[in-house]
């Protein structure tokens, strides 16, 4: 089946740096989101891809649409304590079928 | 409600108990998933309802899981003999057009 693989898988990083990660799959997709997910809670969307190229911002969070439509990569900039967390990309290929999720990238902010 | 809702939040099961999760989907949104998340994993699918149709199941581990949308709104995922190896976050999403997904905070499930 279709699978998603993110690097780094972990990351240390002190405030105020800039933080990126990515999204590989051996598939192409049509769709790519990004998500955040605090310890005990769902995961909440932070931005969500449609067009390879695209390049869209949200606040400090910059994610990107790989050309190949196979990979995307997702922006931290000046990271602060909250952005602690674990960073999914999900993958969809077509309207009904479903998301696929990569295993995360856990980020952690040293003060 | 604003958001997804799943209820309940925390349920410990003796083993071989039935469960039942319940999800209540954004008002008005076609597309429902469920995702069984271990943990320090990322979600898995389980099944996917478009309004009370059941278009995908192939996720689901054991026939001992069964999803329903009747009303395409509401949906519940049962869980017949709970066995420890079910014990996970179960999480439920839904979408308006199947381009964006929103999540419920999830139910953990421990199965003692």
């Amino acid at each position: 089946g279709q699978q998603l693989n993110q690097s780094p898988q972990s990351m240390f990083i002190q405030e105020g740096e800039d933080v990126s990660m990515n999204c590989t799959s051996s598939s192409i997709f049509n769709t790519w989101l990004w998500y955040k997910q605090d310890p005990g809670e769902g995961p909440v969307l932070l931005i969500a891809l449609y067009k390879a190229g695209e390049l869209t911002s949200n606040g400090r969070l910059t994610a990107q649409f790989g050309i190949t439509r196979k990979d995307s990569f997702l922006n931290i900039s000046a990271s602060i304590p909250s952005d602690v967390g674990i960073y999914f990309c999900a993958g969809l290929y077509n309207y009904g079928q479903n998301f696929v999720f990569g295993p995360g990238t856990r980020l952690s902010v040293l003060p | 409600g604003a958001g997804v809702s799943q209820s309940p939040r925390y349920k410990v099961a003796k083993r071989g108990q039935d469960v039942a999760l319940r999800c209540d989907p954004i008002s008005g949104h076609v597309s429902l998933f469920w995702y069984q998340q271990a943990l320090g994993q990322g979600p898995e699918f389980l099944t996917y309802f478009q309004n009370e149709a059941q278009l995908d199941k192939s996720g689901l581990p054991s026939d001992r899981f069964f999803a329903e949308r009747p009303e395409g709104s509401v949906s519940t995922l049962k869980i017949q003999r709970t066995q420890q190896e079910d014990s996970a976050v179960y999480l439920c999403a839904s979408s308006l057009s199947n381009t964006e997904a929103f999540f419920g905070q999830g139910t953990r499930l421990t199965v003692v």
